[in-house]
């Protein structure tokens, strides 16, 4: 059973434009939320993560949402550049489990048309 | 420079030898990972060390061994007994407390002929 989901494998984009990439989670312990981004053959980096105490975070482009009672969490990006195409994967943590386990989405390969 | 070191880039092997995927980390993190990346898939988390000499199943531990005999270090190996070896490996380390930012190698494409 998937606990975190990215019900779209692929998002398309003009350049300038804004990016939603949406993630969905079941498990109502997840109380801290994180995006990745990854190129193909290379490893995730880090981009920007939520503690469920806040329902917003912004960092330069990037800003995440979180709406606990739909459990549901969304990464904006404006404006959308070319070298942000590259698959996007959520991930979620019960910070309290103690064993820092991440549990993934399958990710969303955004494309930035130029 | 700090980071996560992941050797070979690429690793071929026959099928039935077991291998061993090296992971090294220079930022003092206390917490490591193994991840395992198929196509179209998500990550899915293989074992995991929380401390030296102390390390837990993950999702998908079946076929696959550890050890955390140093901080730096959380070497993988994918034994004979895994059914499908073939994929992208992934270490991660972290500093190991609650909300709490997981950092990725470059991983290892494993190709099991």
């Amino acid at each position: 059973d998937q606990q975190v989901k990215q019900n779209s494998p692929s998002l398309s984009v003009q350049e300038g434009r804004i990016s939603i990439l949406n993630c969905d989670y079941t498990n109502s312990m997840f109380d801290y939320f994180l995006w990745y981004k990854k190129y193909p053959a290379e490893g995730p980096t880090f981009l920007i993560s939520i503690s469920s105490i806040k329902d917003k975070n912004e960092d330069g482009r990037f800003t995440v949402f979180l709406n606990k009672s739909a459990k549901h969490l969304s990464l904006h990006i404006v404006p959308s550049q070319p070298g942000d195409s590259a698959v996007y994967f959520c991930a979620a943590t019960d910070s309290g489990a103690g064993s820092y386990q991440l549990t993934f989405g399958k990710g969303t390969k955004l494309s930035v048309i130029p | 420079d700090g980071g996560i070191t992941q050797s070979p880039k690429y690793l071929f092997r026959k099928e039935g030898q077991n291998v061993t995927l090296s992971c090294e980390q220079n930022l003092n993190h206390d917490a490591m990972y193994w991840y395992r990346q198929d196509p179209g898939q998500g990550l899915r988390l293989i074992y995991y060390s929380q401390i030296v000499n102390d390390f837990q199943k993950g999702d998908i531990a079946e076929g696959y061994s550890v050890s955390r005999e140093k901080k730096e270090s959380f070497p993988l190996t994918v034994t004979s007994a895994q059914k499908n070896p073939t994929a992208f490996y992934l270490c991660a380390s972290s500093i190991g407390k609650g909300t709490d930012t997981q950092y990725f190698g470059p991983g290892t494409r494993l190709t099991v002929l």
